[in-house]
């Protein structure tokens, strides 16, 4: 048990429509981040949020956004969605910089 | 090159011999992660270590920080320890993980 929760856990979309993907963290954890792991490799970094901002960004296009909450819950946004986009979607959450991160099962999106 | 690498990328033992997972970076990081990912994915963090050893039950975790290099080994493996196994180290100055390709472990009874 981490302590981080995704929903949907499995999420089937077809091309062309938008998605949000959830995140609940611990309390206190005021860093999460997105990774991207598409079959067969390692995620991808996307975005890092810290206390509602964000706080860098992986290689990824503007129709990946997302949102940070006071209550430490988050959400990846996909508008667009191209069929590369299949993959799982992990939420990682820390209490600060250079601290232990949680991560959350994922929630693996299709596209179709 | 990747700035994190591990080796092998696929590995198969029997139950009960010792592995050892390794790991090279080349990112200045503050401290390593060493996680487990079992099929349906979901990730659980074994370690997070910037110098010496940490060992939890069968498994140790060791870094090098003047050679960049970590390893993951498991005692008396067991076929439940079974899984993607991947080192990730965050950029010195962020913590945005650069993860390794992974390791695949199966363990035969």
């Amino acid at each position: 048990e981490t302590g981080v929760t995704q929903s949907p856990t499995h999420l089937i979309k077809t091309r062309g429509q938008q998605v949000t993907l959830r995140c609940s963290s611990q309390s206190g954890h005021n860093t999460v981040s997105w990774y991207q792991q598409a079959l067969g490799q390692g995620p991808q970094f996307i975005f890092q949020y810290y206390r509602e901002e964000e706080n860098g960004r992986g290689n990824f296009p503007p129709r990946f956004s997302g949102l940070q909450f006071p209550n430490y819950s988050s959400e990846l946004n996909v508008n667009a969605l191209e069929l590369d986009d299949s993959a799982l979607y992990l939420c990682a959450s820390s209490p600060g910089q250079r601290l232990r991160t949680f991560f959350g099962q994922g929630t693996r999106l299709t596209v179709v | 090159k990747n700035e994190v690498e591990q080796s092998p990328q696929n590995l198969t033992a029997q139950e009960g011999e010792f592995i050892t997972i390794n790991c090279s970076y080349s990112v200045g990081i503050s401290a390593l992660h060493w996680l487990q990912q079992h099929p349906g994915g979901g990730i659980v963090s074994l370690f997070m270590l910037s110098s010496g050893k940490k060992k939890h039950g069968r498994l140790i975790a060791t870094i090098n920080i003047q050679e960049k290099h970590s390893s993951l080994h498991i005692t008396a493996s067991h076929p439940r320890d079974s899984a993607v196994y991947i080192c990730a180290a965050p950029s010195y100055n962020t913590d945005k993980l650069i993860f390794g390709t992974g390791t695949r472990l199966q363990v035969f009874p």
